[in-house]
């Protein structure tokens, strides 16, 4: 079974440009998690997919991000215009269940430097 | 708000040492406790897993036992492997409604041969 993919693998982009991060989860996964960790912070929760819908948005930090995930398949987020701050690693995840207990199955995760 | 704090690294070892990285939390009732590990280039992986007060979670001769008097979820393991080198993260999912995971920082640990 293939795990969470995610691509690019690593995206180098100036200030004020746009980048599109992809994730394809686990087959079968309905939830599918975009999380973020800036340099030398902890991973911070963006947003709980459900299928199609976005069961929790809470963790955007602000309208420069949009996701995506049309189909109920694959994910994009988008980040336009990037800034500065916006340099991390971008990981997702996806788990079959929407519960406190389920395991929650990360990708390798996405580096974004913003220059 | 919800939260996990895990002592600060990075931890050096040799192999064969006792290991314990410290976690504990603030969450109301009784959140769901996780080890994820992050090998070198790769990805997060979940290590442990422990949903219940007094839980023992356990996998590659790590544990974790679940405390909610201390409201702690301390990484054991009595003889480490230079293979364990890794960033180590505790996590919790608050009970209740959200089923997002709040992290620690990490812990970087390196074991010397």
């Amino acid at each position: 079974e293939a795990g969470v993919t995610q691509f690019p693998s690593h995206s180098v982009i100036e200030k004020g440009q746009t980048v599109t991060l992809r994730c394809d989860p686990i087959s079968g996964h309905d939830n599918l998690y975009w999380y973020r960790r800036v340099m030398g912070k902890e991973i911070k929760f963006l947003l709980h997919f459900v299928k199609e819908s976005k069961q929790d948005e809470s963790g955007m930090p602000n309208n420069r991000f949009l996701a995506e995930r049309t189909g109920g398949t694959y994910s994009t987020l988008k980040v336009q215009p990037a800034e500065l701050e916006d340099s991390g690693v971008y990981f997702c995840a996806s788990s079959q269940e929407a519960s406190g207990q389920e395991t929650q199955y990360f990708g390798p995760g996405t580096r974004l430097l913003v220059l | 708000g919800d939260s996990v704090t895990q002592m600060e690294g990075p931890v050096t070892l040799s192999e064969e040492a006792f290991l314990t990285i410290n976690c504990t939390y603030t969450a109301t009732g009784y959140p769901s406790l996780f080890w994820y590990v992050q090998y070198p280039g790769e990805g997060l992986q979940l290590l442990l897993k422990a949903t219940k007060a007094d839980d023992k979670g356990s996998n590659k001769g790590f544990e974790a036992t679940y405390r909610k008097e201390t409201t702690s979820f301390h990484l054991e393991k009595g003889s480490v492997q230079v293979s364990d080198s890794a960033v180590y993260f505790c996590a919790l999912v608050p009970q209740g409604g959200s089923e997002k995971l709040v992290f620690g920082k990490g812990t970087k640990l390196t074991v010397n041969p």
